[in-house]
């Protein structure tokens, strides 16, 4: 199974309004990812947190970490129609040759209305 | 190069034929993945090359799916006697080290038909 899990699997709201999607993981990791895709492409990298970070900001966008509950959260404030895409969460997963590999969720779908 | 780049960006085959699938990573970039997405599902790991280390192949989803990577340069994912099932589109991504930001292509929208 999938190592993240996103929540909402869809969500939809008016423009201006915040859009807030949650992620949750199993195993330890040491960062989480954040990322865009826009018509089923390519993905565009957001936001990177790492595990001793508990905020991280970068425009219009907060990511939040909560290591002890496996979970974060992505907060789009003041949206706009060009947010309409799909939001993805990675996890990172150790290896055994110590090494890392990114997992990622199912995604949440967010639309956003003019 | 400026980015990832993916090539066919669409193909169509008929089942039951091979094809490969290529990617061309950031220069530099010693990670390389390969995931495969459905239509409207997340992404699904296929299998991730670090540098010199053996790949890990424990995503590929049956022996018909092969990759290659030549040193820290061009891969290509190889899948046999291809299945409808396997319609997807193949995305690429590469990062500079294993634990950073990855940059993914375009992908390859795959069609059996």
């Amino acid at each position: 199974s999938q190592q993240g899990e996103e929540d909402p699997q869809a969500l939809s709201i008016q423009e201006g309004e915040n859009a807030t999607m949650n992620c949750s993981y199993k195993t330890s990791i040491n960062n989480l990812q954040w990322y865009r895709q826009n018509s089923g492409r390519g993905l565009v990298h957001l936001i990177l947190i790492r595990s001793n970070e508990r905020e991280k900001h970068s425009g219009r966008l907060r990511v939040t970490l909560d290591t002890s509950k496996k979970s974060s959260s992505l907060l789009i404030t003041a949206s706009r129609a060009a947010d309409t895409a799909s939001y993805f969460c990675a996890t990172d997963l150790l290896r055994t040759s110590g090494t890392y590999k990114y997992i990622f969720g199912t995604g949440t779908r967010l639309k956003v209305l003019a | 190069g400026a980015g990832v780049s993916q090539s066919p960006s669409n193909k169509v085959t008929e089942k039951g034929k091979d094809v490969e699938l290529r990617c061309d990573p950031i220069s530099g970039h010693t990670a390389l993945y390969w995931y495969r997405q459905r239509l409207g599902q997340g992404l699904e790991f296929l299998i991730y090359f670090q540098g010199n280390s053996a790949p890990d192949k424990s995503g590929l989803p049956s022996d018909r799916f092969s990759a290659e990577r030549t040193g820290e340069s061009v891969s290509t994912l190889t899948i046999q006697r291809t299945q409808q099932e396997d319609s997807a589109v193949y995305l690429c991504a590469s990062s500079s080290t294993p634990n950073t930001e990855a940059f993914f292509g375009q992908g390859t929208r795959l069609t059996v038909v």
